[in-house]
């Protein structure tokens, strides 16, 4: 059974900060990896999406990479802002048939003015 | 190009009733999918439902049932309404759920069980 983590749980950070948020899988048989954003009471937002057979993902201020054969994922945040603050989480897709996704327990990011 | 709707935005409902929610997918989407977040259980799958049939389906008991019509909107039912059932449902289309496919997600509906 495929499970999600994310460490650490919550983040505070000042601004201008470079940080890195974590993902862990437990079955490197993954068809992609995304990354979301949600802001309190919000849906999600896609930020990356990484296929099986890439290594990284750039937007932007946004760098997420993915290893399989250890089962991580990081996304990696440069210069960060206020407006940085939200849940972050990282979601796998294992199997190409469905749109069923699996999701990690979240970091809960707080970016300092 | 409008986003992923979700109505109604906020449903307040007591023990033992029903509701249903309403999902329409951005135009062009074929599958629609359907998840339940929760604090502690954090955000789990439902069913997906793709050219109006239902492709897969999570580990939730039978009172959760969803449909989607010939133009993609979906809806999702739960009866017997019970506490432990307050939580954001979400839903989220893609263009065909392909291996590739981003999923875009909607802003949920906010349902609380008295």
């Amino acid at each position: 059974k495929q499970e999600v983590t994310q460490i650490p749980a919550a983040l505070s950070v000042p601004e201008g900060e470079n940080l890195v948020l974590n993902c862990s899988f437990t079955d490197s048989a993954i068809y992609n990896l995304q990354w979301f954003r949600q802001d309190p009471g919000k849906g999600l937002t896609s930020l990356l999406l990484i296929q099986s057979s890439q290594r990284e993902q750039t937007s932007g201020r946004l760098n997420a990479s993915l290893d399989k054969s250890s089962g991580r994922s990081t996304l990696y945040i440069a210069a960060s802002q206020p407006g940085d603050s939200a849940t972050y989480l990282c979601a796998v897709k294992r199997d190409g048939a469905t749109n069923k996704l699996i999701f990690g327990t979240g970091t809960l990011l707080a970016v300092q003015p | 190009k409008a986003g992923v709707t979700q109505t109604p935005r906020y449903l307040i409902k007591t023990r033992g009733q029903q509701v249903t929610l309403s999902c329409s997918p951005i135009s062009g989407h074929r599958s629609v999918s359907w998840y339940q977040q929760t604090p502690g259980q954090g955000l789990q799958f439902l069913f997906e439902y793709f050219s109006e049939t239902q492709r897969n389906k999570g580990n939730f008991p039978g009172r959760f049932s969803g449909r989607q019509f010939s133009n993609s909107r979906s809806e999702m039912n739960v009866s017997t309404l019970e506490l432990g059932d307050s939580a954001l449902y979400l839903c989220a289309s893609s263009l065909d759920g392909l291996a590739g496919d981003t999923q875009y997600f909607g802003p949920g509906t906010r349902l609380t069980v008295l």
